[in-house]
Parts: C-alpha cells; structure tokens; sequence
C-alpha cells in the first residue's frame, strides 16, 4: 500500500533562506511524485511531478524537488525563500491506476520571516 | 477557461439538513472527485467518477453520496448532515490519458462548510 510522510507540520524560514520541506514515500511498485501548494482560501495547484528519468525536477517559483529511490524521499527545495512562497505544501504518491489512487501526505505549512 | 469551480464557496447548515455542493469543469476531463480537508489529515478522497454516469467510492464515503450526469459536473449530497462534516471540500479532475496525466489532478477553489 502507499503511504506518504511529511516531516513537520510546519516550517519556519527567513526570507531569502533555503527552504526544505520533507516527503517520504512507500509504494510497492515505482511511483508518481507530485508536490501540490495551497495558498490561503484556495485549492491546490500543481508545483510539480517526477514519473521517470530525470530524478531532478524543476517546478514552478524557483521550486524543484530530486526523486532519491534509494532513501524513498522526494524533498522539496528553494534555494531562497520569498515572502510569497507563505503557503501550504502537500506531497503525494500515485502509483499509476487512476488519480483516485493518489495519496496525499497531511502537509507542510511553510512561514516566511522578513 | 474557467479550470474547475464549485458552488457554494461557504455554507453553514445545522445537523439534519441536507445540501448538495455542485463542482464544474470546463477543460473536457474525464476523471473527476471529491475531497475533504481537514487540519492535519491532508486531503482524503470521499467519491470519485471515471466518466459520465458513472460513480466510485473513496477513502471516506460514509454520509456523501455523488452524482455525474454531465460530463463537466459533479454533484456531492449530504443527506443529513452531522458535525463531523465540518470541512473544507475539493473538487478536483484529471484527464483520461496515460501516465502522469492520468494523475495530475486540477482543483477548484473549495467550499467551506460548517455544521452546527
């Protein structure tokens, strides 16, 4: 069965630092990635998504995550934080039989500082 | 394109009533489902429909029931609504294709309900 963990529920960072938001993942045969984000009062969007090959993913705002199948891991990175990036961040894992497979992790909600 | 929308956008109800939250997409996709959000549960999947009639159960389905008589719409009912159904819920919907489009799911903006 799928699983997704996310590290921390929330995360704290100064604008302008390197924002890390952590997602690990159990799938019994090679999974989809997504990371979705959330702006307050509004639905998910697409950040971005690993299927296969390149296991660095470039999303989009400056986001991009690397697919590590060896640690089950797809973190989330920005190498410097910008006020707008305040938002709530949502890993999930599909494995590939329809979108009603997708599990999502429970979310990180990311703070910037000025 | 308008993506996907939902109808209302917040409504308060007290236990007993019923309502139907109605979600609608104009990008022609063929998948289509429903969500609930609570705070750190992340999204979990009530109903979901492959195509135009036709319907499935999720992760949650106790309580809801679904329609999809169009293609472009998905009707979520609550028959008697408890307060455990305080919520926000997402529609969301995907194309048919294969691979990674078949799961990259769009979402609507949400409707907040509150049961008393």
């Amino acid at each position: 069965a799928q699983s997704v963990t996310q590290l921390g529920s929330h995360v704290s960072v100064s604008e302008g630092a390197l924002v890390l938001l952590r997602c690990n993942y159990s799938s019994s045969v090679p999974p989809y990635l997504f990371w979705y984000v959330q702006y307050p009062n509004q639905g998910l969007q697409l950040l971005l998504k690993y299927t296969t090959g390149a296991t660095l993913v470039k999303g989009i705002n400056g986001f991009e995550a690397e697919f590590k199948k060896s640690e089950t891991s797809f973190h989330l990175t920005k190498p410097s934080a910008h006020m707008s990036d305040a938002a709530e961040y949502f890993c999930a894992v599909s494995e590939g039989t329809g979108g009603f497979k997708t599990i999502f992790g429970a979310g990180t909600r990311l703070f910037v500082k000025a | 394109n308008a993506g996907v929308t939902q109808t209302p956008k917040f409504r308060v109800l007290k236990t007993g009533q019923s309502m139907t939250l109605l979600c609608a997409q104009d990008m022609n996709h063929e998948y289509m489902y429903w969500y609930r959000q609570d705070p750190g549960m992340g999204l979990r999947l009530i109903h979901y429909s492959v195509g135009e009639g036709t319907t499935a159960k999720g992760e949650v389905p106790d309580g809801y029931n679904v329609s999809r008589l169009k293609k472009q719409n998905f009707l979520l009912g609550l028959e008697s609504a408890a307060p455990s159904q305080t919520s926000v819920y997402f529609c969301a919907s995907s194309y048919p294709g294969q691979g990674v489009s078949r799961e990259t799911q769009y979402f609507g903006p949400g409707t907040r309900l509150l049961v008393l």
